[in-house]
């Protein structure tokens, strides 16, 4: 049982939009900040968004990310094939003292 | 260019030990917080635990999971950081990543994995 929680699949086709829910507490999400990581099959995670909204080099704007009270969302537009992947929401819990990762959301471009 | 590379990943018994070790290059190890996480198969991220820098006095957090039997350690003057994994348990069988901590808590760069299996 994860101490974030995510939808397990989302599907949309290609050239849509989807968006992808990540709910914690006050503990978590509530007073920290938020990524996201896409991992497609076989490799490790990769960042995709930090500090709730922000993208690294090299990951274009189709990926954005926002966060409000205790909820974080990331979003994907212009859906390609080559975005279906799992993606996990991940912060630190200041009550905890530990590290925190949603359980993951495999999306499906149809 | 940022590379985490582990390894030390292999079958072991439930009961047994293991070490993991994780070497950095590309970036100033020593001013970096560390993590590792894992994976257990077809399952989700699980955070490990993480060790802080010097400047942190090396400080280390473990998950509620395996507190007690795993170890984070470093060596700066190495670029590496280590898990030191005892008692291990079936539910222990992953692949292990390294990552970087950034500022704001995030994992920037993760390495390629090394699997454990804990299994008789």
């Amino acid at each position: 049982q994860s101490v974030l929680t995510q939808p397990p699949s989302v599907s949309a086709a290609p050239g849509q939009k989807v968006t992808i829910s990540c709910s914690g507490s006050s503990s978590n999400i509530g007073n920290n900040y938020v990524s996201w990581y896409q991992q497609l099959p076989g490799t490790a995670p990769k960042l995709l968004i930090y500090e709730n909204n922000k993208r690294p080099s090299g990951i274009p704007d189709r990926f954005s990310g926002s966060k409000s009270g205790t909820s974080a969302t990331l979003g994907i537009t212009g859906l390609q094939t080559g975005d279906e992947a799992d993606y996990y929401c991940g912060t630190w819990d200041s009550s905890l003292s530990v590290g925190v990762f949603g359980g993951g959301t495999k999306l499906t471009v149809l | 260019e940022v590379q985490l590379v582990e390894s030390g990943g292999g079958l072991v018994q439930p009961g047994g030990s293991l070490r993991l070790s994780c070497a950095a290059s590309g970036f100033t190890f020593s001013d970096h917080y560390m993590d590792w996480v894992r994976q257990a198969p077809g399952k989700g991220l699980e955070w490990v635990g993480r060790t802080r820098n010097k400047a942190n006095s090396y400080t280390t957090e473990y998950a509620a999971s395996v507190k007690g039997r795993f170890t984070i350690s470093r060596d700066d003057s190495k670029n590496s950081l280590y898990l030191q994994m005892n008692s291990l348990k079936t539910e222990d069988t992953a692949v292990y990543y390294c990552a970087r901590s950034s500022g704001g808590g995030t994992n920037d760069y993760w390495g390629q994995g090394t699997l454990v299996t804990v299994s008789s």
